[in-house]
């Protein structure tokens, strides 16, 4: 069964672009969510899809979006890019969507964005 | 911030030692599991306590919960150089659907 898929795996973007990341789950899966891993803050959570519905949203600013198909794939977008930006972004899915309860979260090997 | 806090920030041992890290935690849970990542790569799934829960074993871990402490310990026996890297404890609360929140992380280093 394949794991968690992320790409690209590296890119690099200039101040001020814009970025799309991508995210295909494991079969089956219907929550995605996605965090930012930086040195200074460490893991970050950014937001959740289930369903196609964002259910939860952490603490970043509207440059952040995200979506999420009828296929559970999911992509993730960040404009207007700022240097502090730079980070390993990971995306997780698991079966079902209720992770307070005890479920698994199982993450990709992440994105590695670099703003210049 | 329910962000947890992992100790040490950084372990080195040989290889044939133990290890012993540590999470504390600022709110009420109903799980917390615990991950491990080697440098650059996402993170693997290790084990998950539920709250009621008060030690868990898998293959050479050991993993505690102390709700009334707020801290939960991992425990790896005779460790390997494979286990260098860096383990994160992650917390789940009722009612956030999947939003994890992830320890500051302990940096172990195995020397073989």
């Amino acid at each position: 069964k394949a794991g968690v898929t992320q790409t690209p795996r590296y890119l690099i973007k200039t101040r001020g672009q814009q970025v799309t990341l991508s995210c295909s789950p494991i079969s089956g899966h219907r929550s995605v969510s996605w965090y930012q891993q930086t040195p200074g803050q460490g893991l970050q959570f950014l937001f959740e899809y289930f369903s196609e519905t964002q259910r939860n949203k952490g603490n970043f600013p509207g440059r952040f979006s995200g979506r999420q198909f009828s296929n559970s794939r999911s992509e993730m977008n960040v404009s207007t890019l700022e240097l502090g930006d730079s980070a390993l972004y990971l995306c997780a899915s698991s079966l079902v969507g209720t992770g307070g309860l005890g479920n698994t979260i199982y993450f990709g090997e992440g994105s590695w964005l670099t703003v210049v | 911030s329910q962000q947890g806090e992992e100790d040490p920030q950084a372990l080195s041992i040989q290889e044939g030692e133990n290890a012993t890290m540590n999470c504390s935690y600022k709110t009420s849970i109903n799980n917390l599991q615990w991950y491990r990542q080697n440098s650059g790569r996402g993170l693997v799934h290790l084990i998950l306590i539920r709250s009621n829960e008060r030690e868990k074993h898998s293959g050479r871990l050991r993993v505690t919960l102390d709700t009334s402490k707020k801290s939960s310990s991992l425990l790896i026996t005779a460790s390997r150089a494979a286990d260098t890297a860096s383990y994160f404890c992650a917390t789940g609360a009722a009612n956030t659907g999947n939003q994890f929140y992830f320890g500051t992380g302990t940096s172990l280093t195995v020397i073989p």
